[in-house]
């Protein structure tokens, strides 16, 4: 079968960094996404890494290791507004066509 | 600003109904996607379009049709409502493009009574 694993709840301290870790098991691989949802929201795109290494875009940051089948999104400078659930998901399969499977979530709890 | 437009945020409907749930998007995207979202169970891929007229199915097909007979709108069907269709039902939409993220649609609450 395929699947992505990723903690379900983690809390952190305004200002602080947090990583929420994906690893992933599916029977092809062309790049792993990221998404935000606040609740009673829409999932909103954050990232797209489809080669090893460290994609910043500003507070941001996901993180890709193919051999590893993981990878993690990097919250830094955490504020409020970033109290929400952030999904992995993975391109299973080549085309034009292939859709992504997503993890169950992580609901990211930011504390004053 | 580019969308997708689910027709109703809320909808309450009785078991044995059928039950149309639309998509529409603006953007010319190829690909379009319903999924259903429940606590604890993440998304879940119901059926996906990569073209007008062309549909797959995804992870949890069964109970569900869909129709797309315009680029720009992707209905889902639920041919006879069940209490276990209750759900979140969430429409998105992409580029053929593999580093494109989707656009997802706000939502619509079904609950079946």
């Amino acid at each position: 079968g395929q699947s992505l694993e990723q903690p379900s709840e983690v809390t952190a301290v305004e200002g602080a960094i947090v990583q929420i870790n994906c690893t992933y098991q599916t029977s092809g691989f062309y790049g792993l996404s990221w998404y935000q949802q606040h609740d009673g929201g829409a999932p909103t795109f954050l990232s797209y890494n489809a080669l090893d290494g460290l994609e910043e875009t500003g507070r941001f940051s996901s993180f890709l290791s193919r051999s590893d089948s993981y990878g993690y999104l990097l919250l830094q400078e955490l504020q409020m507004k970033d109290s929400a659930s952030y999904f992995c998901a993975v391109r299973a399969s080549r085309g034009s066509q292939g859709n992504l499977i997503f993890g169950k979530g992580t609901k990211l709890s930011v504390k004053p | 600003d580019v969308k997708v437009t689910q027709s109703s945020r809320y909808l309450v409907k009785r078991t044995g109904e059928k039950v149309f749930l639309e998509c529409v998007q603006d953007m010319d995207h190829e690909n379009m996607f319903w999924y259903r979202q429940d606590p604890g169970l993440g998304l879940r891929l119901i059926y996906f379009s990569y073209d007008v007229k062309m549909k797959e199915k995804g992870d949890i097909p069964e109970g569900y049709s869909v129709s797309r007979e315009k680029k720009e709108r992707f209905s889902l069907i639920l041919e006879s409502a069940s209490t276990n269709q209750t759900s979140m039902y969430l429409c998105a939409s992409s580029l053929q493009l593999a580093n494109y993220g989707y656009t997802f649609g706000s939502g619509t609450r079904l609950t079946v009574v």
